[in-house]
């Protein structure tokens, strides 16, 4: 069975304190791996997706990585906007198009 | 910018009864699903839908669920008779089929289901 798992659950970082958001996963063979953003009471916001292990892709603050057992979301200098859950899925090979969500980091940026 | 748009954001229900929920998905998509949330837990897949069918879905997506393509632009997912757990925020998303579409699934912003 596909899992994915997201740690920590929760982190609370000073504006400009940099960190790593990790994503385990279980998948019978990798389509892709996929980061998005979500804000309170709305939907997930595609931030990345990753093919293979070494991929790299980077957008302002957050760059994200790909390992064949996890990935993780590195936030560089973070702001106030950047709080948000940052949510990770898979999608097997072999499967059909289904994403496999891990249960999310929350992520409170303080001024 | 196209974006999934969804109706409506809050749906309140008596258990017992049938609910619809409403998806426009962005226009060139050709695929469809139906994911939802229930409060403090995971994201969940329930429904992937192609060319008129059901292509996967998943344990949850009983005999209670159906979705439907009614026209050329909306996508609808029908509870027959709701029960109380069945109250989560209901995700619809689309994505575009082809190689550089990279398989990414774009998500609406949800509608909230109570059932009382």
């Amino acid at each position: 069975e596909d899992q994915v798992t997201q740690s920590p659950e929760a982190l609370r970082l000073q504006e400009g304190e940099s960190s790593s958001l990790n994503c385990s996963y279980t998948v019978s063979g990798l389509r892709g791996l996929f980061w998005y953003r979500q804000d309170p009471g709305k939907g997930p916001e595609f931030l990345f997706t990753l093919y293979s292990a070494g991929e790299e892709k980077e957008k302002e603050r957050l760059k994200a990585t790909l390992t064949k057992k996890e990935s993780f979301l590195h936030i560089t200098a973070p702001k106030p906007e950047d709080s948000a859950t940052y949510l990770c899925a898979v999608q097997a090979e072999w499967g059909a198009q289904k994403l496999v969500f891990g249960q999310g980091t929350r992520l409170t940026i303080n001024p | 910018e196209p974006e999934v748009t969804q109706t409506p954001s809050h749906q309140v229900t008596q258990m017992g009864q049938e609910v619809i929920l409403r998806c426009v998905p962005i226009s060139n998509h050709l695929y469809f699903y139906w994911y939802r949330q229930i409060l403090g837990q995971k994201v969940e897949f329930l429904v992937s839908f192609y060319n008129n069918e059901i292509s996967e879905k998943s344990e949850i997506f009983d005999d209670q669920f159906s979705v439907e393509r009614p026209d050329g632009s909306n996508f609808t997912l029908k509870i027959r008779s709701t029960k109380l757990e069945d109250s989560a925020m209901y995700f619809c998303a689309s994505s575009r089929p082809g190689y550089l579409a990279k398989n990414i699934q774009y998500f609406g912003a949800g509608t909230r289901l109570s059932v009382l």
